[in-house]
């Protein structure tokens, strides 16, 4: 399968400042990745669907502005919480598709805001 | 929009068959897709089904019908290392041309000796 990397896996960051977390395709290219944001014993919530090249798509209720999403190469999606407070504390996942459009997931990143 | 219904929790004994139940509702379904999840992991592909059928892989198996908008996820011989969650998820081009999955709600697999 498609092998995803991302980077970095934990990160505590203190109130107010921004936090960017970096989704890697490492064998094949992404025109698309997605991000995800899944709190503690809950499913996968869908934030924004990152489009090489151009704007991302984001869901409704997910704040564009707070949650900036880049897809500068056809291989690295970044997604940077801005301004982070304690709600957004949580653990963030970005995923490519594979060619039967099956999900290939980096790592994920948990995210503490203190 | 898409939704998905399986069982919030199973609790199976090792070595023995399970069967986790997927129902969904969607438009421009694509394929129905599986994942587990250990306590503080990321979501590992299992399998996936775009035709109806059964798709084995190892000591996994997934099943698909499409006319009842219906799949399931097949264990065989349990092993305590099986105990996780596990997300079914169907497929469908967004708006964009590209594929976006939805999620269900999970369901919390849990192997007994």
């Amino acid at each position: 399968g498609a092998v995803v990397s991302q980077h970095p896996s934990w990160v505590i960051c203190k109130s107010g400042t921004s936090v960017k977390i970096e989704c890697r395709s490492l064998d094949f290219q992404a025109t698309t990745m997605f991000w995800y944001r899944q709190f503690p014993k809950q499913s996968l919530m869908l934030m924004a669907t990152s489009n090489e090249g151009s704007k991302a798509t984001y869901e409704q209720g997910v704040e564009k502005d707070k949650f900036l999403i880049n897809h500068a190469s056809l291989t690295l999606s970044t997604l940077t919480v801005t301004s982070a407070h304690p709600e957004d504390s949580s653990f963030y996942i970005c995923s490519a598709s594979g060619l039967r459009a099956e999900a290939f997931f980096g790592q994920g990143t948990r995210l503490t805001v203190v | 929009g898409q939704s998905l219904e399986q069982p919030s929790e199973v609790t199976a004994v090792e070595g023995a068959i399970v069967q986790i139940n997927c129902t969904y509702q969607t438009s421009g379904f694509y394929g129905l897709s599986w994942y587990q999840q250990h306590d503080g992991g990321a979501p590992t592909f299992l399998s996936y089904n775009a035709l109806d059928g059964l798709e084995e892989t190892g000591r996994f198996s997934s099943f698909l019908s499409r006319s009842d908008s219906y799949g399931y996820l097949l264990l065989q011989e349990l092993q305590m290392k099986d105990s996780a969650s596990y997300f079914c998820a169907v497929s469908a081009r967004n708006g964009a041309g590209s594929y976006q999955l939805t999620f269900g709600k999970g369901t919390k697999l849990s192997v007994i000796p």
